[in-house]
């Protein structure tokens, strides 16, 4: 069955450390990769989406994730947190020909000053 | 560029009553979506229009909820009759026609039933 993972419910991390929110997924075939924001009582914003090309793709507000295909993964990265980053994040896997989307639980980012 | 509009924002019914939602995607996105959103949890997407044809509903409890898509613009989310489990925020979402593009947000519907 096709399944996208995220296996931290909760990432905390201090102000001006980097970060990490990690994701897997299990999609067949070349699947499009994307993660998304959701600060509270809002709906999901696009952060940044791997398509082709170079592994590391940079997103909004100094956001970047990087593919790696062997391990299935698009881990989200940040090199230098912000209290304001602090909201639940989303990884989106979709597959190619079938044009289906498949969510991650969902990570909840807490940065502490 | 205006956004994805939902309305209303929230919603409290009790169980077996019906309610609708409403979307108003952005303009030209060929693609809109409706996702469940239960408190805790990823979004799990209830249907998908292409234009104002259905390309995927297949996790849509199609014995109580029900969407349509007039004319490729607008649509709405209906649930007749609600059960408690059905308590969540409802998301409408579009994009632009294919697979490489990014779904845009609404705000959602939280739902109620009680």
């Amino acid at each position: 069955a096709q399944s996208v993972a995220q296996p931290e419910d909760q990432v905390n991390v201090a102000e001006g450390n980097p970060l990490t929110v990690k994701c897997t997924y299990s999609v067949s075939g070349n699947p499009y990769l994307f993660w998304y924001v959701q600060y509270p009582n809002r709906g999901l914003q696009f952060l940044l989406k791997y398509i082709t090309g170079d592994n590391l793709v940079k997103g909004s507000y100094g956001f970047e994730a990087e593919f790696n295909k062997s391990q299935t993964s698009f881990h989200l990265k940040k090199p230098s947190a912000l209290v304001s980053d602090s909201a639940l994040y989303f990884c989106a896997v979709r597959e190619r020909n079938f044009n289906k989307f498949y969510f991650g639980s969902g990570t909840k980012l807490n940065v502490k000053p | 560029e205006a956004g994805v509009a939902q309305s209303p924002r929230y919603k409290i019914i009790e169980k077996r009553q019906s309610v609708a939602f409403w979307c108003n995607p952005i303009s030209g996105h060929a693609t809109l979506y409706w996702y469940q959103q239960i408190l805790g949890q990823g979004p799990k997407l209830l249907i998908q229009f292409q234009n104002n044809g259905v390309v995927d509903d297949s996790q849509l409890p199609k014995d109580r909820f029900s969407a349509e898509r007039l004319k490729g613009v607008d649509s709405t989310l209906k649930i007749q009759p609600a059960k408690l489990e059905d308590s969540a925020v409802y998301l409408c979402a579009s994009s632009s026609e294919g697979a490489i593009y990014e779904q845009y947000f609404g705000p959602g519907t939280r739902l109620t039933v009680t």
